[in-house]
Order: structure tokens, then sequence, then C-alpha cells
């Protein structure tokens, strides 16, 4: 079983949707969530970053956590054609002195005008 | 500010020749980061860096080498390049710290013929 599973998509919707996207992990150790954005052709930047469990929200996006189910998503209200990307989540491993993350694979999601 | 930047930004090689990465950050960040990127394998760590003068091992070493010498400079080698060194290359950087935020450069296009 991978550490991080993702579901790569690609997921289509139309703008003014809600997207869920959604990332499950398998070590209950882990607390520090991230969920990194990434246009084409450029690299990945980080989109928001949640602790332990429960919700986070900035402006049009919220990270939820259910630590109980190892499971992260990342809600997109009222999406716009902008918010064409693939996301990534992400999860520090802690492990010692590096702080290498876990990258799940991606979910490419395409927002249609 | 520039943040993280990468040259060059597209190279075509053919198989055994070598060549240089060069990864650059001006914000003071301790740790550097070196990864490919590969459709459906995700993001996957080359090799890194805690410190000036140290490198460490990441998931896909093999094939490559890299330096340290200078804080902001983090360079990646490939001394005999193969086809399957085809990819996109990025370089993060980050201060030590639970979250460890990673920012990322653009990204090098490498193509090995």
């Amino acid at each position: 079983q991978k550490e991080v599973e993702q579901d790569p998509g690609p997921l289509s919707v139309p703008e003014g949707a809600i997207v869920s996207l959604n990332c499950t992990y398998s070590n209950s150790a882990f607390q520090y969530f991230m969920w990194y954005r990434q246009y084409s052709r450029k690299g990945p930047e980080l989109l928001m970053y949640t602790y332990s469990s429960g919700n986070k929200e900035d402006g049009r996006f919220t990270a939820q956590v259910d630590k109980s189910s190892k499971y992260i998503s990342l809600f997109i209200r009222d999406s716009q054609p902008s918010d064409s990307a693939t996301y990534l989540c992400a999860i520090p491993r802690n492990a010692g002195n590096n702080r290498k993350l876990i990258w799940g694979l991606g979910t490419s999601l395409a927002v249609n005008p | 500010n520039a943040g993280v930047t990468q040259t060059p930004k597209f190279r075509v090689l053919k198989t055994g020749q070598s060549m240089t990465l060069l990864c650059a950050q001006d914000m003071n960040h301790e740790y550097m980061y070196w990864y490919r990127q590969d459709p459906g394998m995700g993001l996957r760590l080359i090799h890194y860096s805690v410190g000036e003068g140290t490198t460490a091992k990441g998931e896909v070493p093999d094939g490559y080498n890299v330096s340290r010498l200078k804080k902001q400079n983090f360079l990646l080698g490939l001394e005999s390049a193969a086809p399957s060194q085809t990819s996109v290359y990025f370089c993060a950087s980050s201060f030590p710290g639970r979250g460890g935020e990673q920012f990322f450069g653009p990204g090098t296009r490498l193509t090995v013929l």
C-alpha cells in the first residue's frame, strides 16, 4: 500500500461548481498536511497547509483532515477557469532532521467556462 | 526577490553526454531538493541537502550526483545521460521546521535521445 494515494483524474467541471479533491494516507502518525497547486509547465506552489484534524478555510478553498479515516480533502467553491491545474497533496514524513515530503500523484482539474 | 531559479529551462542531450543543472535560491533556505516529475509517477526525490556542504540520497539517486558548495546553490549532475532520464526536473528549497513548506523553481525540461 502506498503511503499516500490520490486519484489522478482527470476531473472536468463547469464553472461555478464545487470541487472535491481527496487523498488517503496510511500512517496515523502524520500530522501536517499540504495541498499544492501546479499550473501547466510550472513548478508546484503551496496552496494550503493544515495541522492535525479539522478544517481550514482560505477564500474559496477549504482543506479538511479526518485523521480517524486517514483522509484529507480540498474543496473549491465557485470554481473558476483559473483553478484549472493539477492539485497535489503532500505530507511531511517528519523523520529525523530532514523534511522530506510524501507526494500524491496529483489530480488534474479542468474548469470549463 | 527571485525565489528559486533554475538553469537551463530546456535541454536536449544525446545518450552518454553529461550536463549540470543549476538551482539558485535567494531566500536563505537551509534545505534544498532535486525532484524529477514523470507522467504517472508523480514527484520523486532525487537528492537533497540540509545545509551547505551536505548532501543525501532521495528515492531515485542512481545516475545523478549533486553538490552544495554554497548555501544558495544546489547543482544536479548527470555524468552519462540515458533516455530513462528524460523528465522535468524541479529544484525546491525550504526552511527547517515542522511544516517544511517547499518553494519550487520553474523546472528544467530534459530530453535524452
